[in-house]
C-alpha cells in the first residue's frame, strides 16, 4: 500500500496564478484532512472531508476550496495564489473523523509551495 | 497563548540519553497524539492515547488528564531518534497541534 500520495512535491508559482494539490489514499479511509505548515507555528487545518461528499472548513480556509472527488481523493485548489500562501501543505487521512479517540492520523510527504 | 505548548522548543542529547519531551494543553481534549517529523518532513504518527501510558519500543507517552499534561520519553536514545516531535490534541471536531520540539541526538 502506497498509504497516502501527494502531488506534485514541490511547486513555484507566482502571484495570481491558480494551481491544484492533488491527495489520494488507499487505506479506505473516511476522512481525509489538509493543513499548512508555516516556521513558528503548529500544523493548521484548511479543510477537511469527513466522509465522501462532504467538506468542511478548518482554521484558515481563505483563499483555498477543496474537492472530495471519490473516497480516494481529496484535492486542494488555490485559485489566486498568493505570497502568505507560501507554506509546506500536508494531506492527511483517518478511518474516522476528528473528535473520535480511535482516529489516528496518516500523512502524505508534503507539497512545498512558494508563491512569488 | 497557544492551546497547545511544548517544552523544550530545542533539545540536544547525547546518544544513549533518556529524554523527555512535554506537552501541556488549556482544553478539555478526547485524545492527545505524538508525532514525529523526519529531517525531510514527512511525518508519522508515535501514539494516540487518552488515558494512562503506552510503550512503544524505546517510546514511552503518558498523559495526566487532570493536569492536562502529557510527556513523551526516549529511552536509550539514538542518532536516528533526531526530529521533530510534535504534540497535537482532539478537543471536539478539530486537532491543535504544538510547534514541536526540534530533538537532535549526537552520537
Amino acid at each position: 500500500n502506497a498509504g497516502v500520495t501527494q502531488t506534485p512535491k514541490f511547486q513555484v508559482l507566482k502571484t495570481g496564478q491558480s494551481m491544484t494539490l492533488q491527495c489520494a489514499q488507499d487505506m479506505n479511509h473516511n476522512s481525509m484532512y489538509w493543513y499548512r505548515q508555516d516556521p513558528g507555528m503548529g500544523l493548521r487545518l484548511i479543510y477537511y472531508s469527513a466522509s465522501e461528499g462532504t467538506t468542511d472548513k478548518g482554521e484558515v480556509p481563505n483563499g483555498y476550496n477543496v474537492s472530495r472527488l471519490n473516497k480516494r481523493e481529496f484535492s486542494l485548489r488555490l485559485e489566486s495564489a498568493a505570497p502568505s500562501q507560501t507554506s509546506v501543505y500536508f494531506c492527511a487521512s483517518s478511518t474516522v473523523e476528528i473528535g473520535r479517540a480511535e482516529g489516528t492520523q496518516y500523512f502524505g510527504p508534503g507539497t512545498r509551495l512558494l508563491v512569488l | 497563548k497557544n492551546e497547545v505548548e511544548q517544552s523544550p522548543q530545542n533539545l540536544t542529547a547525547q546518544e544513549g540519553e533518556f529524554i523527555t519531551i512535554n506537552c501541556s494543553y488549556s482544553v478539555g481534549i478526547s485524545a492527545l497524539h505524538w508525532l514525529q517529523q523526519h529531517p525531510g518532513g514527512g511525518i508519522v504518527s508515535l501514539f494516540m492515547l487518552s488515558s494512562g501510558k503506552k510503550k512503544h519500543g524505546r517510546l514511552i507517552a503518558t498523559i495526566n488528564i487532570q493536569e492536562k499534561h502529557s510527556s513523551l520519553h526516549i529511552t536509550a536514545s539514538h542518532p536516528r531518534d533526531s526530529a521533530v516531535y510534535i504534540c497535537a490534541v482532539t478537543s471536539g471536531s478539530r486537532l491543535t497541534f504544538g510547534e514541536g520540539t526540534q530533538l537532535t541526538v549526537n552520537p
